[in-house]
């Protein structure tokens, strides 16, 4: 079974950029989250879709990032513009469905993002 | 809400040592319990989960973790490390219920172990 897939993997900008990144999960997993994971820090949850539906953007800084899941498959996170403090590693994740005995969410390798 | 402390930032031992990575949590509601493990240049994976029955339990490559209630603590433990061991380790609770928030994982900073031969 293929893991959750991410491009690119890294990606430096200068601040006021924009960037995307993309992530394709695991076939039939209904459920994809978004994390910011910065250095030395543990990951925080930006957005969680459930197919085409965002479920949860609460934690997510609406005035500059953006994410859509169009077609309930592979999503994309965009920032616009990008700010220093965005430097961070964007890791995508994916669960089966939103209600399943056993939570697990599976990771792919993320994106690391330098911002300059 | 749910926060997550882990109470080291870094852990170095000697390969063959003994190991404690310690978690504590705080809940409103009931939690299921996660360890995962980060590779350098690499994504989460899963290492180990309580969601309940036993309180002790264990991974496929030598790490178990005791959830205590009482204490709120999800410790992970290994008896013996190995160098492949070496890489960041997150302790993560997510609600057993509350609608959109079941599965939703709340990550503690992460412990980076460091085996030294």
């Amino acid at each position: 079974e293929a893991g959750v897939a991410q491009s690119p993997r890294y990606k430096i900008i200068e601040k006021r950029q924009s960037v995307a990144f993309w992530c394709n999960p695991i076939s039939g997993h209904a459920t994809l989250y978004w994390y910011q994971q910065i250095l030395g820090q543990g990951p925080k949850l930006l957005i969680q879709f459930q197919n085409n539906g965002v479920v949860d953007d609460s934690q997510l800084p609406k005035d500059r990032f953006s994410a859509e899941r169009l077609k309930g498959v592979d999503s994309t996170l965009k920032i616009q513009p990008a700010k220093l403090e965005d430097s961070a590693v964007y890791l995508c994740a994916s669960k089966a469905f939103l209600r399943t005995p056993a939570p697990e969410q599976f990771f792919g390798p993320g994106t690391r993002l330098t911002v300059l | 809400a749910q926060s997550v402390t882990q109470l080291d930032s870094q852990v170095p031992v000697f390969e063959e040592a003994p190991v404690e990575l310690r978690c504590n949590y705080s809940s409103s509601v009931s939690v299921y319990l996660f360890w995962y493990v980060q590779y350098p240049n690499q994504g989460l994976q899963l290492l180990l989960k309580y969601l309940s029955g036993s309180t002790l339990v264990e991974s496929i490559n030598g790490f178990e973790a005791e959830f205590n209630k009482s204490q709120t603590s999800f410790h992970l433990r290994k008896p013996s490390v190995h160098i492949s061991d070496t890489a960041e380790y997150f302790c993560a609770v997510s609600p057993l219920a509350g609608g959109t928030s079941y599965g939703k994982l709340t990550f503690g900073q992460g412990t980076i172990l460091t085996v030294h031969p």
